[in-house]
């Protein structure tokens, strides 16, 4: 079956300009994530979706960064006013439920983001 | 709180010639582990994953990892590497603190590179 799907791939923006990155999680899988993938910081978790529950954002850099999961489905990150150190791999995945230990998360492509 | 040491940044093997990528981890619960492997520009794909059943486990691809509870371990080995082995592999802990089992904590990386 199909697996995560994120777009776009690449997106370059000017410093100071909203951006919209979104994705597709495996149908029926009910936890969503975003991560970050920068060269200075590595991988890290940015927020987490399960069901109807209210997200896990602790891992939100600044509250220019959000994330909506409309319908238990598609996920929109959004970045306003983006700087050049917001520029990275943004990546997401989705699993089955997370309380079932050790359950795999199943990750996107990714959305490379420039940020002149 | 959990952290996971990657310790190579860089790993170099001549093809058929075993590989072994080093990861030790820090956990204040019994933890999950995995082993993630990124292709160049693709998304990353689950290797394998320790959840407390046998302690060596095997992956895809012919790998497989050893949990060492006393020395908290995680390495990643194959008995002889393949051209396409190349990529970067990221070893990763999960645990039960706060309830946050999904929250999954990234090593740097290890970059392999096989020579023919």
């Amino acid at each position: 079956g199909a697996g995560v799907s994120q777009s776009p791939s690449n997106k370059v923006t000017e410093k100071g300009k909203d951006v919209e990155l979104r994705c597709d999680p495996i149908s029926g899988h009910t936890a969503l994530y975003w991560y970050r993938q920068s060269l200075g910081q590595g991988l890290e978790f940015l927020i987490y979706f399960q069901g109807n529950s209210a997200p896990d954002k602790s891992g939100l850099p600044s509250d220019r960064f959000s994330a909506e999961r409309t319908g238990g489905s598609v996920s929109t990150l959004t970045i306003q006013r983006t700087q050049q150190e917001d520029s990275a791999v943004y990546l997401c995945a989705s699993s089955l439920s997370f309380s079932v230990r050790g359950n795999e998360q199943f990750f996107g492509p990714g959305t490379r983001l420039t940020v002149l | 709180a959990q952290s996971v040491t990657q310790l190579d940044s860089h790993v170099s093997v001549s093809e058929g010639t075993p590989v072994l990528l080093r990861c030790n981890y820090s956990s204040s619960y019994s933890p999950s582990l995995f082993w993630y492997v990124q292709h160049p520009n693709k998304g990353l794909q689950l290797l394998l994953k320790y959840t407390s059943a046998a302690t060596l486990v095997k992956g895809i691809n012919g790998f497989e990892a050893e949990f060492k509870k006393s020395e908290t371990s995680f390495h990643l080995t194959k008995p002889s590497a393949h051209m396409s082995d190349a990529a970067e592999y990221f070893c990763v802990v999960s645990d039960l603190s706060g309830g946050s089992n999904y929250k999954l904590t990234f090593g740097k990386g290890t970059l392999l590179t096989v020579n023919p």
